[in-house]
């Protein structure tokens, strides 16, 4: 058990529709990543958040937003959903208070269908 | 700019044969370097990972991966799998001051009986 925690695990929607995505990193972790992982694609980082603010982003659609809670919790909102955005979406943490890490610690993921 | 290679898409091995996989890195100064191992159905799981000193890194589950900077390689090896090895494997490396990782496109291992 890794400490990542991500809900929920599975989620079948139709298209056009939207769903939100959460995820609570390891206790203590300030850092948040978002991959989607799907079969054609491999693993594609999406977005970082570092304590509640942006950090970098990735291949991530402008259809697709997240942000990072004062909790430090973060959420992934994917909106009008198409057939091609079925896929694993991850959550990683990283980086405790102490300084900056390039170690993630990824959480169990977020089976997303659309159909 | 940085980039990760993993040239075998699927490795098949016998039970109790080694093995090993392999992982190439472009990156302009010394890299962070990491496995994960990814069950089916499961999230990655950090395997080992090198920053430094000793070459030769030892990680849990027997696995173990040396670094060559000569080869710009960091191959994961094991000397005896077991069939809860199948998996899917990711290297992957950091660099720079954007604390990402670049990522691999992962070796699937099929473990035969």
């Amino acid at each position: 058990d890794s400490g990542v925690t991500q809900t929920p695990k599975h989620l079948i929607t139709a298209t056009g529709q939207r769903v939100t995505l959460r995820c609570s990193p390891r206790s203590g972790d300030l850092s948040v990543y978002w991959y989607q992982q799907s079969l054609d694609q491999g693993l594609q980082f999406l977005i970082q958040y570092y304590n509640g603010e942006e950090r970098a982003k990735g291949n991530i659609l402008e259809r697709f937003s997240a942000q990072q809670f004062p909790d430090l919790h973060s959420e992934l909102n994917l909106s009008s959903l198409e057939l091609g955005d079925s896929a694993l979406y991850f959550c990683a943490s990283s980086v405790g208070p102490s300084g900056f890490s390039y170690e993630q610690y990824f959480g169990p993921g977020t089976r997303l269908t659309v159909t | 700019a940085q980039s990760v290679t993993q040239p075998d898409i699927h490795i098949t091995v016998s039970e109790g044969a080694s093995l090993e996989l392999r992982c190439n890195y472009s990156y302009g100064a010394t890299p962070y370097l990491f496995w994960y191992v990814q069950s089916p159905g499961q999230g990655l799981q950090l395997l080992l990972k090198y920053f430094s000193g000793d070459t030769l890194v030892q990680g849990i589950k027997g696995f173990e991966a040396e670094f060559k900077r000569s080869q710009s390689s960091f191959n994961l090896r094991k000397p005896s799998v077991h069939w809860s090895d199948a998996a899917e494997y990711f290297c992957a490396v950091g660099g720079g001051s954007n604390y990402q990782l670049i990522w691999g496109a992962g070796t699937k291992l099929i473990i035969k009986p």
